[in-house]
């Protein structure tokens, strides 16, 4: 099975700091993507990259950056990580066919 | 503007009722459609998708669901619902045109199954 791996479960911050949350996949896809989920709204999209060194916005990219410098590794940035940014992170790769999803178990940041 | 709306945010059902939980999208032409499961803890796991063909399509764990084109709706059913179906369910469009293999989801809805 395909797993996507998120480097922390739970994660704590302070507010100014820069924060970096990892993702890897083992699977040789294509397409990473990078979801922010909160109670009520869902999960929305914050970045998603097709290919190594490729990027494009979601709906939400405001105050985060990515990076993905090889096939495998998708990582998530907070600049300056601020209270409105604590949240529940996923990260999920795709085939490129089909819409075949692998999600992660999740990062919890709280920002304090 | 291109939306996914689950009406209903809680849902309590008893062990062993029925289960249905709606789903309406708003686009321009017949998106592809799914829906997923998040236990506690956990990722999102795939129940079941449409992408065309037989409006009525099954799932995993017993799940099923009707893709209603003059409704805009693919509502998620099972006939029997277990205690491990306490989760919270999440309804997801893609195949748009300028999607790239994005999915848009709805807010999610959660069950909460009872004794």
């Amino acid at each position: 099975d395909v797993k996507v791996t998120q480097s922390s479960r739970y994660l704590v911050k302070r507010t100014g700091e820069k924060v970096f949350l990892e993702c890897v996949q083992d699977m040789d896809h294509e397409n990473m993507f990078w979801y922010r989920q909160d109670p009520g709204l869902g999960l929305r999209l914050i970045y998603f990259s097709y290919d190594v060194k490729m990027k494009e916005k979601g709906d939400i990219p405001e105050g985060y950056s990515v990076s993905r410098e090889k096939k495998e590794r998708f990582s998530l940035i907070l600049e300056s990580a601020s209270t409105n940014q604590t949240s529940m992170y996923l990260c999920a790769s795709e085939t490129g066919l089909n819409y075949g999803y692998t999600f992660g178990s999740g990062t919890r940041l709280t920002v304090v | 503007a291109q939306s996914v709306t689950q009406p209903d945010i809680h849902i309590t059902v008893s062990e062993g009722a029925s289960l249905e939980l709606r789903c309406n999208y708003s686009y321009g032409a017949t998106p592809y459609l799914f829906w997923y499961v998040q236990s506690p803890g956990q990722g999102l796991q795939l129940l079941l998708k449409y992408f065309s063909g037989d409006t009525l399509v099954q799932g995993i764990k017993g799940f099923e669901a009707e893709f209603k084109r003059s409704q805009s709706s693919f509502n998620l059913r099972k006939p029997s619902v277990h205690w491990s179906d306490a989760a919270e369910y999440f309804c997801a469009v893609g195949g748009t045109t300028d999607s790239w293999g994005k999915l848009q989801f709805g807010a999610g809805t959660q069950v909460v199954v009872t004794p």
